[in-house]
């Protein structure tokens, strides 16, 4: 059964400050995806990582995926505030036809002034 | 352009009650998701709809669970004899044929069982 685990799961910071949200997954899959979700909203899609080695960057935000090890991580650089929510990252089950995605448990990150 | 929609967009029920959520996917996207998301369980998978192939189910917690996909665009869940237990953010996302394309998300239906 794929697990995907995240840490941490909370994560206070001061802005201006870097850090790095960790994904684990359990079993082998080549397709994971990152949302963001604000507190009462739906999931933001903000990263699509499909292959071994993939790293995307938008804003303050980069994204790597490192099939092999099974790990993904999201980088944050120069924290400001409007980061503050709760970060998801998912895997695709893999196999099959399905892009069935299995969350992890997010991480809640909350940029201090 | 539109983006998902779901409605009700919160549900309040009594247990044992049924209860019927709907999702409107984005125009031209063949696949359809269910997912529920509650402080217990996560986000968890429900139910996945592509064009006219049977729809893969193995995310429904019990029988009670059901949806269906009208015309290859309007979803329908329907949860039969509402029990406390599904209390939860049910979230309908969509995404074009492409397996590996990104979904995209509705805004949920908050269900609230007393």
């Amino acid at each position: 059964e794929l697990k995907v685990e995240q840490n941490p799961l909370f994560l206070s910071m001061q802005e201006g400050k870097n850090y790095t949200i960790y994904c684990n997954y359990s079993t082998t899959s080549d397709r994971l995806y990152w949302y963001r979700q604000d507190p009462g909203k739906s999931l933001e899609s903000l990263f699509v990582l499909l292959s071994n080695g993939a790293v995307k960057q938008e804003g303050r935000l980069m994204a790597s995926l490192d099939t092999k090890a099974r790990l993904s991580t999201l980088h944050i650089t120069a924290a400001v505030h409007d980061l503050s929510a709760t970060y998801f990252c998912a895997v695709d089950r893999g196999g099959g036809a399905t892009n069935k995605l299995i969350f992890g448990t997010g991480t809640l990150l909350a940029v201090q002034p | 352009g539109a983006g998902v929609s779901q409605s009700p967009s919160n549900k309040v029920t009594e247990k044992g009650k049924d209860v019927e959520l709907r999702c409107d996917p984005i125009s031209g996207h063949t696949a359809l998701y269910w997912y529920r998301q509650s402080l217990g369980q996560g986000l968890e998978f429900l139910i996945y709809f592509q064009g006219n192939s049977a729809p893969d189910k193995s995310g429904l917690p019990s029988d009670r669970f059901s949806a269906e996909r009208t015309g290859g665009s309007v979803s329908t869940l329907t949860i039969q004899r509402t029990q406390q237990e599904d209390s939860a953010v049910y979230l309908c996302a969509s995404s074009p044929h492409y397996r590996d394309d990104e979904q995209f998300f509705g805004p949920g239906t908050r269900l609230t069982v007393l």
